[in-house]
């Protein structure tokens, strides 16, 4: 049981140029979540999705699309990467949704990405 | 809004001692607090979190946290910090109708020896 995994570890991009994160999760969680995380600001999140086939729209969508065509896996792109998305990445899934505070979620070890 | 605050960005302590790291929250209605640990390199680690009764909510590795509604406070303590603890932790809030959670801007623990 591999939980929460991210691929790749580290990438350097330079501006205008595209790339795709993914995110796998082997335990059937139903909603997956990407966030940023940056120095002094936490962790933003992006877009979310509440199981296959659907995508919805965080704090700080812009700049970003999301896919999740298969249950375990949560795909972010940046068609045309600028240096603003410099940041840490990170994906989590829970197995139901977050309200009522009784799910938690599980963190992959995140993926580091520098726009030059 | 549903926010939290952390307002201290580091907090050092010597190993041994108790810890406390802080956090405000300003919600509408009963919030739904919770604490994460990140360390090196690695993903966010559930910590704890409080959704009604007990005031003082029991964590793993020893951490716990005091709700104070009046202080519109969840900080987060240990009563003997250990150097492993050494960690950045992250206070949030659950938000957008209990879909979303909303973090702090995180503190980080240094224990020394």
């Amino acid at each position: 049981n591999a939980g929460v995994t991210q691929t790749p570890k580290f990438r350097v991009l330079k501006t205008g140029q595209s790339m795709t994160l993914l995110c796998a999760q082997d335990m059937n969680h139903e909603y997956m979540y990407w966030y940023r995380q940056d120095p002094g600001m936490g962790l933003r999140l992006i877009h979310y999705s509440v199981g296959e086939g659907t995508t919805a729209k965080g704090e700080v969508p812009d700049g970003y699309n999301v896919s999740r065509l298969k249950k375990q896996n949560f795909l972010l792109g940046l068609e045309s990467a600028a240096p603003s998305q410099t940041s840490v990445y990170f994906c989590a899934s829970s197995y139901f949704g977050l309200a009522g505070g009784q799910e938690t979620q599980y963190f992959g070890p995140g993926t580091r990405l520098l726009v030059l | 809004a549903q926010s939290v605050a952390q307002p201290e960005d580091q907090v050092n302590v010597a190993e041994g001692n108790p810890l406390t790291v802080k956090c405000t929250y300003s919600v509408s209605g009963n919030p739904y607090l919770f604490w994460y640990v990140q360390y090196p390199n690695r993903g966010l680690q559930f910590l704890l979190k409080y959704i009604t009764g007990d005031n003082l909510v029991k964590g793993s590795y020893g951490f716990e946290a005091e709700f104070n509604k009046s202080q519109t406070s969840f900080h987060l303590k240990k009563p003997s910090a250990l150097v492993s603890d050494s960690a950045l932790y992250f206070c949030a809030v659950l938000t957008g109708g209990g879909n979303k959670l909303t973090f702090g801007t995180g503190t980080q623990l240094k224990v020394e020896l």
